[in-house]
């Protein structure tokens, strides 16, 4: 099975502040890397594809990049609905598998 | 809008039986693949298996294959999840996904739109 290991686990940050989360895989995975938000009690909501596409719909701010191994999702200024968990998920073999999520908090 | 409305969770006692189903709407339901995923109480997401838009591939996470079945009934754009022989550790919250492409020969590896979840209780 492929690991994926996010991190950090948690972090605090202000509204307006730039946000960057990491995700790497345990073996190459190309760009089959989708990212996730999910909010207390709601379904999780796919934010990004191909590790770089914006799913339709969710904002500019943010933006993911990446490639083979080691991946990142970037928040450009934090914004007051953004706070959440966030998941990587690798799409590349089955079983599909998450990172363990990193929970971004108000600072 | 795509629409996934699961139901049928509840408390079960070890080694029982139960079944998911999860109602489809607002999209060519026979197109795609689902998935279920599970989420334990305050972890994370775990994939629980996948099927085919037409039924015929179904592929399972370790940790549950030989006691779930994934099944889907295309005539009444439904999606079930036979469990049996639960565990405690099988206690979570069950979500059915759609995946993102429409009618992928192998896997689809794309949870895209997510239903609500129902809670699933293994505990005597």
């Amino acid at each position: 099975d492929i690991r994926v290991t996010q991190s950090p686990s948690s972090l605090s940050a202000s509204v307006g502040d730039r946000v960057t989360i990491t995700c790497r895989a345990s073996q190459g995975i190309s760009n089959y890397l989708n990212w996730y938000q999910q909010k207390p009690g709601k379904a999780p909501k796919l934010l990004m594809y191909g590790a770089s596409t914006l799913q339709s719909g969710v904002p500019s701010r943010f933006s993911g990049s990446g490639s083979g191994t080691d991946f990142t999702l970037t928040i450009s200024s934090l914004q007051p609905d953004d706070f959440a968990t966030y998941y990587c998920q690798q799409s590349h073999s089955l079983p599909l598998t998450f990172g363990g999520g990193t929970k971004v908090e108000i600072k | 809008q795509v629409q996934l409305v699961e139901s049928g969770g509840g408390v079960v006692q070890p080694g029982g039986s139960l079944r998911l189903s999860c109602a489809a709407s607002d999209f060519t339901f026979s197109n795609y693949g689902l998935h279920w995923v599970r989420q334990a109480p305050g972890k994370g997401l775990e994939w629980v298996a996948f099927i085919g838009y037409d039924g015929r591939n179904k592929y399972y996470a370790d940790s549950v294959k030989g006691r779930f079945t994934i099944s889907r009934d295309n005539s009444k754009n439904t999606l079930h999840l036979q469990m049996d022989s639960l565990r405690a550790e099988d206690t979570a919250v069950y979500f059915c996904a759609k995946d993102r492409l429409d009618r992928v020969i192998t896997f689809g590896g794309d949870p895209e739109s997510w239903g609500q979840g129902t809670l699933v209780t293994v505990s005597s």
